[in-house]
Order: structure tokens, then C-alpha cells, then sequence
């Protein structure tokens, strides 16, 4: 039984740049929340899809935006690169809105 | 109001210990706090949860005690070995958003 699966599992890029990360969820679960993790803090939480739809989101800016798929399968992207954007991207799933969730192991994003 | 206020920041014990990791929140709409377990280069892996109208939850050497009065939870594990060593984190979930928010958290390192 596959886990929560990212790629890539790490990435440089530079400022101004754009960066596409994908998610593919847990099987059997239909809901995806991503979270950006600096290091030495907590997961902050990003934003939850869930039937292909932005469900909630927290305090981040527009530049970032997502998608969830039909085969629940989800990207995270990023516009504009800033420096402060480098950190682990995590991506949790869940079985429903109300269930646990369980991480994959990040994609580790470096900006230059 | 939506914050997961986690101590300590790090914590040493000998192999055969207690470890104890403590949280306190203060938005009443929380209705979930998950614990997880981080190792480096690893995303956080759900090691125990627990529902505000059950003040014990115990899973091998792992107990989350949970005081809705005062708005405190903790992590206790019991027999601490050296492969425990990690960092952990507390959460708590918004029942209506069903927004996860983290704790700073807690480096925990077991002496053989």
C-alpha cells in the first residue's frame, strides 16, 4: 500500500522563477493539504483541496496556487520565486476532510 | 488565537526514560490534536491522536494526556530509546476549517 508520494524530492531554482510540485495521494484518499516547513519550525499550512476545489487556505499569497485532479492527485505551484520560499514542501492526504492526515516526504526547495 | 504554543524546544534523556512534551492552545474550536514524529530528511508520520472528550489515549509506550480545562495537552513516552530520537510536533484542528495548526517543535534526543 503506497504511502503519500511527492516529487521531485529536491529542486533549485532561482528568484523569479516558477516551480510546479506534485502529490499524489495515499490510496484511497481524496483529500490533499499542502504545508510549507522552514527549517527548525512547524508545518505552516498552505492550502486543503478536496472534489477538486480549493477548500480553505492559510496566509500565503497568491503566488502560490494549486490543482487537485480527478485522480485526487495534486500540484502545488509557485510564481515569482522569492528567496524566503525556500523550504520542505509537504504534502499531507486524508480520507475526507475529517480524517487523519498522512505526509509524504516533501519536496526540499532551494532558491538562489 | 490560533496558535500551538509547544515546549520545550529540546529535550535530553537517558535510554529508559520518560520523555515529556507539553502544548497549550487557546481557540476553543479545535477538535482534533494529532502528535507526529519527524525524523531528518523525513516527513511528520501521525504517532497519536486524541479527541478533546477523552482526557487519555495510550498506544504502546506512547500516552497523550489531555486537559480541556486548561487547554493543555502532552506527549509522554514511556521507556524512551535511543531510536525515538526526533523531533515532534503538536497540532490541533479546526473543526469548522478543518485547518491544521502546528507547534514549533520539540528535538528530542534519547542517550543510550
Amino acid at each position: 500500500d503506497a504511502g503519500v508520494t511527492q516529487s521531485p524530492t529536491h529542486l533549485i531554482k532561482t528568484r523569479g522563477q516558477q516551480v510546479t510540485l506534485r502529490c499524489s495521494p495515499k490510496s484511497g484518499h481524496d483529500t490533499v493539504s499542502w504545508y510549507q516547513q522552514a527549517l527548525g519550525q512547524g508545518p505552516q499550512f498552505i492550502f486543503q483541496y478536496y472534489e477538486e476545489e480549493e477548500r480553505q487556505r492559510g496566509n500565503f499569497p497568491d503566488r502560490f496556487s494549486g490543482h487537485q485532479f480527478p485522480n485526487y492527485s495534486s500540484e502545488l505551484n509557485v510564481n515569482a520565486l522569492l528567496l524566503g520560499d525556500s523550504a520542505l514542501y509537504l504534502c499531507a492526504s486524508s480520507l475526507g476532510r475529517n480524517q487523519p492526515q498522512h505526509f509524504g516526504d516533501g519536496t526540499r526547495l532551494s532558491i538562489l | 488565537q490560533q496558535q500551538v504554543k509547544q515546549s520545550p524546544q529540546s529535550l535530553i534523556v537517558q535510554k529508559g526514560g520518560i520523555s515529556i512534551i507539553n502544548c497549550a492552545y487557546e481557540n476553543t474550536a479545535f477538535d482534533y490534536f494529532p502528535w507526529y514524529q519527524q525524523f531528518p530528511g523525513k516527513g511528520p508520520a501521525l504517532l497519536i491522536a486524541i479527541r478533546p472528550d477523552v482526557s487519555e489515549k495510550k498506544e504502546g509506550r506512547f500516552t497523550i494526556s489531555f486537559n480541556k480545562s486548561a487547554k493543555q495537552f502532552s506527549l509522554h513516552i514511556m521507556d524512551s530509546q535511543p531510536g525515538d530520537s526526533a523531533t515532534y510536533f503538536c497540532a490541533a484542528r479546526n473543526s469548522g476549517t478543518y485547518k491544521y495548526i502546528f507547534g514549533t517543535g520539540t528535538r528530542l534526543k534519547v542517550l543510550a
